[in-house]
């Protein structure tokens, strides 16, 4: 158990929907990440926070938003969902401070649009 | 910039030994190693930080070789266990511009 928890699990919906992704990172951790990962393929960054502001940007879709909250969790949001948006989406947090940004990955959501 | 892995995939029998490289064209400030079985989430090996230490970690080992930017994955007798998709992340900064490498599939056969 990495300490990283993701809800729900799983998630079906269908097309043109709006779903939302938590995240509570470890105890302590400033840093949350979001990954998309398609089937069978790498893991594409999406969004860095540290301590409730964003850090980094990856190829992050304008349908997608995200935010960290004061007490540190996150929630991903799709909007306008696609046949393509179907994935696992995973959440890490890292501590940062220690000079190893090493990160603990969630079990992650599959999300399946229909 | 996302690094470089290879080989893209290896197949190998149960006690024969595998290396897996990460290359970067930037100077690196760190190499991190992670392991991903098949549906589930990525799990963290080790990192090794600019200064060419290297580290192991039961029969999984890495160096880094700062001049060339290279990281290097060992595993030696491997272990059906040791099946999974290998990512190198690299950063440049420390806590900066993290990304991962495409992946190396490794499949260990009875």
């Amino acid at each position: 158990d990495s300490g990283v928890t993701q809800t729900p699990k799983h998630l079906i919906t269908a097309t043109g929907q709006r779903v939302t992704l938590r995240c509570s990172p470890r105890s302590g951790d400033l840093s949350v990440y979001w990954y998309q990962q398609s089937l069978d393929q790498g893991l594409q960054f999406l969004i860095q926070y540290y301590n409730g502001e964003e850090r980094a940007k990856g190829n992050i879709l304008e349908r997608f938003s995200a935010q960290q909250f004061p007490d540190l969790h996150s929630e991903l949001n799709l909007s306008s969902l696609e046949l393509g948006d179907s994935a696992l989406y995973f959440c890490a947090s890292s501590s940062s401070g220690t000079g190893q940004n090493i990160q603990y990955f969630g079990a992650g959501t599959r999300l399946s649009v229909l | 910039q996302q690094p470089v892995q290879s080989p893209q995939a290896v197949i190998l029998r149960e006690g024969e030994d595998a290396v897996i490289n990460c290359s970067s064209s930037k100077a690196l400030y760190s190499v991190h190693w992670y392991r991903q079985k098949h549906g589930e989430a990525p799990v963290f090996l080790m990192i090794l930080l600019k200064g060419g230490e290297q580290k192991g970690h039961e029969k999984i080992s890495a160096s880094f070789n700062e001049k060339k930017q290279q990281s290097s994955l060992y595993l030696t007798a491997s272990q059906l266990s040791y099946s999974g998709t290998y990512f190198c992340g690299t950063e440049y900064n420390y806590g900066q511009n993290f990304v991962f490498g495409p992946g190396t599939r490794l499949s260990v056969l009875p």
